[in-house]
């Protein structure tokens, strides 16, 4: 089965660093998205990429954060100056269209900000 | 996207069948139902959409009340696998975004 892979598994950095987190995406999707969960909290929508350019995002997707797809099949969410609040699991998920029938998501990376 | 309800949590025997219900009693005629399930520490995964007709897939099946209102996802024969936050999720057919709410914790015991 076709899978969404996510890079680092766990990622800890000092507050006020630069974060970098990587996804493969499935090889034939169009559209792509980051998600963030806190501990204990909802899973939570970020941004959505599509035709490589932002085509929603959500009010935690600030100027810290940005998005790119370098190279045609990473994706990455960079987080410029870190907060202790950035700590949570980032999800990344892929979809042929914008539908969500046939989206998958990846297994996470746990950002933890110390 | 309309509000949807879920109980906070369930429990179900293992192989019996697991019924979550939700309500999204103020949805539209242009948003679909989904369901996804979220296992510990993992990433969402899709199980189901509809917009009106009952459906089934190798996971699950989902029933849709003629008035849309409301909604049950079945899991006929439930494993301990299975364990894990059920979301139900009005999704409008026009837009990109899942919006995911607090869903259902469903403890399978054996």
């Amino acid at each position: 089965e076709p899978e969404v892979t996510q890079t680092p598994s766990h990622q800890v950095t000092q507050m006020g660093q630069e974060v970098i987190l990587r996804c493969v995406p499935i090889s034939n999707h169009l559209y792509f998205y980051w998600y963030r969960q806190i501990l204990g909290q909802k899973v939570e929508f970020l941004v959505s990429f599509y035709n490589n350019e932002i085509s929603e995002k959500s009010e935690i997707f600030d100027d810290q954060f940005s998005v790119e797809r370098p190279d045609g099949s990473n994706f990455t969410l960079k987080i410029r100056s870190t907060k202790l609040e950035d700590s949570a699991m980032y999800f990344c998920a892929s979809s042929v269209n914008s539908r969500w029938t046939e989206a998958f998501f990846g297994q996470g990376t746990r950002l933890t900000v110390v | 996207d309309a509000k949807t309800t879920q109980p906070t949590s369930m429990d179900c025997a293992e192989g019996r069948a697991a019924n979550l219900p939700c309500n999204h009693s103020t949805i539209s005629g242009n948003e679909y139902v989904y369901w996804y399930r979220q296992i510990h520490s993992q990433g969402p995964q899709y199980i189901i959409h509809g917009l009106k007709n009952n459906e089934t897939n190798e996971m699950a099946s989902l029933i849709i009340t003629e008035d849309r209102k409301s909604s049950t996802l079945i899991l006929p024969h439930a494993t301990l696998r299975d364990t894990a936050v059920y979301y139900c999720i009005a999704v409008n057919s026009g837009y990109s975004t899942l919006t995911f709410g607090k869903g259902t914790m469903l403890l399978v015991s054996p």
